[in-house]
C-alpha cells in the first residue's frame, strides 16, 4: 500500500523567501504525486501533479515540485513567497491505474511580513 | 453556483441527533467521493460514487450513510454519532474513475461537524 510522508508539520517563512515543503513517499512502482493547498476555509485545491515524463513540474501559483525516485521524495518549491501563500499544504500519492489517493498529514505555511 | 457546494458550512450536533450533510457539483462529473479530514491526521477517504453506484466503502461506521440520487448530488447522513465524529467532512468530484487514467478531484470547502 502507498503512503506519505510529510516530516514538516509548520514551516514559518518571511514573505519573499524562498520555499521548500518535503515530502516522502512510499509506493512499489511509479506513482502519482500531487500537491494541494487549502486555505482555511476552503476546500482543496490542486497546486501540480506528476504522472510521467519531465521530473520538474510546473504548477499554478508559481509552484513547482522535483519527483527524485532515487530519494523517493517529492518536494514543493516556490523561489519567493507571498503573503497570500499561506495555508496548508498536502502531499498525495496515487497508484496507477486506480483513483484513489492516499494524503499525508499537511505542512502549514506561515508567512511573516 | 459553480464547481463543488457543501452544505451545511457549520453543524453541530448532540449524539442521538440525526442530520444531513448534502453536496451538489456543477462540473459535470460522474464520480462523488466523501472524505473526513480531522485535525493532526491524513485525510481519510469514506466512500467513492461512480454513476451513482456506491464503489467504495473504506471501512466506515454504519451510523454514516451515503447517499447519491444522482451524479451531481450526494448526502451523508448522520444518526447517533460519537465526539470523536467531530471533523471537516469534504465532498469532491470528478470524471468517473472506472477508467485507467487519473481524473483530478475538484473539492468543496467542506462542513465542519462538532458533535457534542
Amino acid at each position: 500500500a502507498q503512503s506519505v510522508t510529510q516530516p514538516d508539520i509548520h514551516i514559518t517563512v518571511s514573505e519573499g523567501a524562498s520555499l521548500e515543503l518535503r515530502c516522502n513517499y512510499s509506493y512499489g512502482a511509479t506513482p502519482y504525486l500531487f500537491w494541494y493547498v487549502q486555505s482555511p476555509g476552503q476546500g482543496l485545491q490542486l497546486l501540480l501533479k506528476y504522472f510521467s515524463g519531465d521530473t520538474l513540474v510546473q504548477g499554478i501559483k508559481g509552484f513547482e515540485a522535483e519527483f527524485k525516485r532515487s530519494q523517493s521524495s517529492f518536494n514543493l518549491r516556490k523561489p519567493s513567497v507571498h503573503w497570500s501563500d499561506a495555508a496548508e499544504y498536502f502531499c498525495a500519492v496515487g497508484a496507477r491505474g486506480y483513483q484513489k489517493v492516499t494524503f499525508g498529514t499537511g505542512t502549514k505555511l506561515q508567512v511573516i511580513p | 453556483e459553480t464547481g463543488v457546494t457543501q452544505t451545511p458550512r457549520h453543524l453541530v450536533m448532540g449524539m442521538t441527533n440525526k442530520k444531513s450533510l448534502k453536496c451538489e457539483q456543477h462540473l459535470g462529473h460522474n464520480a462523488m467521493y466523501w472524505y473526513k479530514q480531522s485535525a493532526k491526521k491524513p485525510l481519510e477517504l469514506m466512500f467513492v460514487y461512480n454513476f451513482k453506484e456506491q464503489t467504495e466503502n473504506n471501512s466506515v461506521p454504519s451510523r454514516f450513510s451515503p447517499e447519491c440520487p444522482n451524479s451531481s448530488h450526494l448526502f451523508l447522513h448522520l444518526h447517533t454519532l460519537q465526539p470523536e465524529d467531530s471533523a471537516l467532512y469534504l465532498c469532491a468530484s470528478s470524471q468517473d474513475n472506472t477508467g485507467g487514467e487519473y481524473n483530478e478531484q475538484f473539492f468543496g470547502p467542506g462542513t465542519r461537524l462538532t458533535v457534542l
